[in-house]
């Protein structure tokens, strides 16, 4: 299994732009990096999934260098509403079903 | 499109008893996984089930135990409370065909005194 490291916490301002790393040196040829969000008492929401490169949707970025050893989530000007802790999860999407490991994530914090 | 539900919203039980909570996986979704947050933690996950057969368990004892039924709806049962089994059960439903894609329902919050 892929371990991910991500920093414990983060701060940001209002308007700005975010970007958090994830760290994961043994990440294997068929695993793809999975970036989920979680408010408190809610249950993780997915964000964003990609194997390479670049990927974005409406909500995220997602960066991928070509040796594929971290990947940044990148949340384009942040508001208050984005404060939450995200996770980075690395494992082949057809792989068993122990895989689905949550680290302790990133805790970003909006201020005004 | 009917989101996953879960209930009860909140429980509190007394240590040695068992628990029973529920599970409405989203509609189309035929996998549901389960997975237990202590405060401040990441989600654990205990098992998923896949078209009513367990599909993968981490690293917790058979006391607790699942149930897929036909619609897809499921139940995690934990016998015999602990003190340690306090803490937020996370139920999640995907189409089975994306490991990761889940999406997760609200919670139960469990606490044992």
């Amino acid at each position: 299994l892929a371990k991910t490291t991500q920093p414990i916490s983060m701060d940001s301002y209002e308007g700005q732009e975010v970007n958090i790393t994830c760290s994961h040196n043994n990440i294997a040829t068929n695993d793809y990096i999975t970036w989920y969000q979680q408010f408190p008492s809610q249950g993780p929401r997915f964000i964003i999934q990609g194997y390479k490169t670049k990927v974005t949707n409406e909500v995220a970025s997602l960066f991928i260098p070509a040796d594929r050893k971290s990947s940044t989530l990148s949340l384009p000007r942040v508001s208050l509403s984005d404060t939450a802790v995200y996770y980075c999860l690395v494992g082949s999407p057809s792989g068993s079903a122990r895989q689905l490991t949550f680290g302790s994530g990133t805790q970003l914090t909006v201020l005004p | 499109e009917t989101g996953v539900t879960q209930s009860p919203t909140h429980l509190i039980k007394t240590r040695g008893q068992q628990v029973t909570l529920r599970c409405s996986s989203q509609s189309g979704h035929n996998t549901v996984s389960w997975y237990q947050q202590a405060l401040g933690q990441g989600p654990q996950f205990i098992f998923q089930y896949y078209r009513e057969e367990e599909n993968g368990r981490g690293n917790f004892p058979p006391r607790f135990s699942g149930l897929q039924f036909p619609n897809y709806s499921s139940e995690l049962n934990v016998n015999a409370l602990e003190l340690d089994d306090s803490a937020l059960y996370l139920c999640a439903s995907s189409d089975g065909k994306l490991l990761y894609e889940q999406y997760f329902g609200p919670g139960t919050r469990l606490t044992v005194t």
